[in-house]
Formats: structure tokens, sequence, C-alpha cells
């Protein structure tokens, strides 16, 4: 079954920019990418999504190569109120369509 | 505020009673999903609706699950005869279903509680 694979956790500071690259060995051509982020007891909000090369919107930046087999979510300066679940989703479109989350990154930011 | 609409935010209930959680989706929006999430995992899929046909639903849903989308809009999720390991944060997400670029809109989720 195909699914994306992404770090467990992660530590990072006030001020430091942070990457977290995703796997998605199984994408398929017609795939777009989409990272979500979730804070304790509220739903997954849509960040930023792409299907090649670079995007950008006021709040991350998301990169994926050529082969589009991973894709890296970039958090500029962040901030203590960066720290929460990110979750990588590829839609596998030729299995349905529908969202499967894996079990997300989570990224603590200390002061 | 537009945004997708769960109620109730908490649900405290006993083992074996029925339960019914509402969501109401952003009013465009033609694709409805229902999701289940427990502490320090990422959100299972459960169900989902284009319009007010359920296009699937997960195989490891038990038949005390139902959901409904009777006219297109708002959904139900009921839970019946109850159990402990129901206990969960139920979450709606909608979308216009544009097909891979899909993205998904969730509400504040519905926290059940079995006892």
């Amino acid at each position: 079954l195909a699914k994306t694979t992404q770090p467990i956790s992660m530590d990072s500071y006030e001020g430091q920019e942070v990457n977290i690259t995703c796997s998605h060995n199984n994408i398929a051509t017609n795939d777009y990418i989409t990272w979500y982020q979730q804070f304790p007891s509220q739903g997954p909000r849509f960040i930023i999504q792409g299907y090649k090369t670079k995007v950008t919107n006021e709040v991350a930046s998301l990169f994926i190569p050529a082969d589009r087999k991973s894709s890296t979510l970039s958090l500029p300066r962040v901030s203590l109120s960066d720290t929460a679940v990110y979750y990588c989703l590829v839609a596998f479109y030729n299995q349905g369509g529908k969202l499967i989350f894996g079990q997300g990154t989570e990224l603590s930011v200390k002061p | 505020d537009t945004g997708v609409s769960q109620d109730p935010r908490h649900k405290i209930t006993k083992r074996g009673q029925n339960v019914t959680f509402r969501c109401d989706p952003i009013s465009e929006h033609n694709r409805l999903y229902w999701y289940r999430q427990t502490l320090g995992q990422g959100p299972e899929f459960l169900t989902y609706f284009q319009n007010e046909a359920q296009l699937e639903k997960s195989r490891l849903l038990s038949d005390r699950f139902s959901a409904e989308r009777p006219k297109g809009s708002f959904s139900t999720l009921e839970i019946q005869r109850t159990e402990q390991g129901d206990s969960a944060m139920y979450l709606c997400a909608s979308s216009l279903g544009q097909g891979a670029n899909e993205k998904l809109f969730f509400g504040s989720g519905t926290q059940l509680s079995v006892l």
C-alpha cells in the first residue's frame, strides 16, 4: 500500500529554519503533495500544496525534486507557536483519491 | 465564520449507549470526510461522501458505525453500542473535491469519551 514516511519528531529553537522531509516513493503522475499542521485539540489545517519544483506562500515553502519521490516542508524562522504536528499527504489518486494521514512529525520549538 | 462546524465539541457517554455527531461542511463543498484520531496518532480515515453518496467506508470500521449525508449538506455519524475503544476525537472535513489537488478543511472535532 502506497504511503508517506516522515520523521516522528524534530526539535528546533526559535528563529531557526526547520526543514521536514517526507518520502513518497509510490507517488503517481497525477498526485499532488499537501502538508497540514495540527495543534492539540484542533483539526488539521492546510499549510501548502505542490506538484513539482518549489512553492512558497506566506507560511512556508515546499521543495519537490524532479523525481517527486520526496518533498521538504521549510518553515522559516520558527516561533514557539509553530510547535505542532505536521502531516505530509499524497492523495494516491489511483487508489481512490481519499487522503490518508500518516503519523506526522511532531515539531517542538524551544525558546 | 463559514468554516466546518462540528457538534458537540465534547461527548461523554456510558458504554453501550448510542451517540450521534453532526458536521456542517463549508456550504459549496461537495465532499465530506470523517476521520477518527487517538492520542499520538494521525487521523484515521473512516468514510467519505460525494454530495449525498457515500463513496467509501473503511474496512476497519465496525458495523456499529454509520454515517449519512441525506441532502448533500450536513452529515451525521452515529455509533451504536459504544465501547471504550471508541473513545477518540472524531474529525469532519470538507472539500471541493477538485481531484488530485484536493484540499481538506477540518472542523475542530468532537471528543468522545466512553466510560
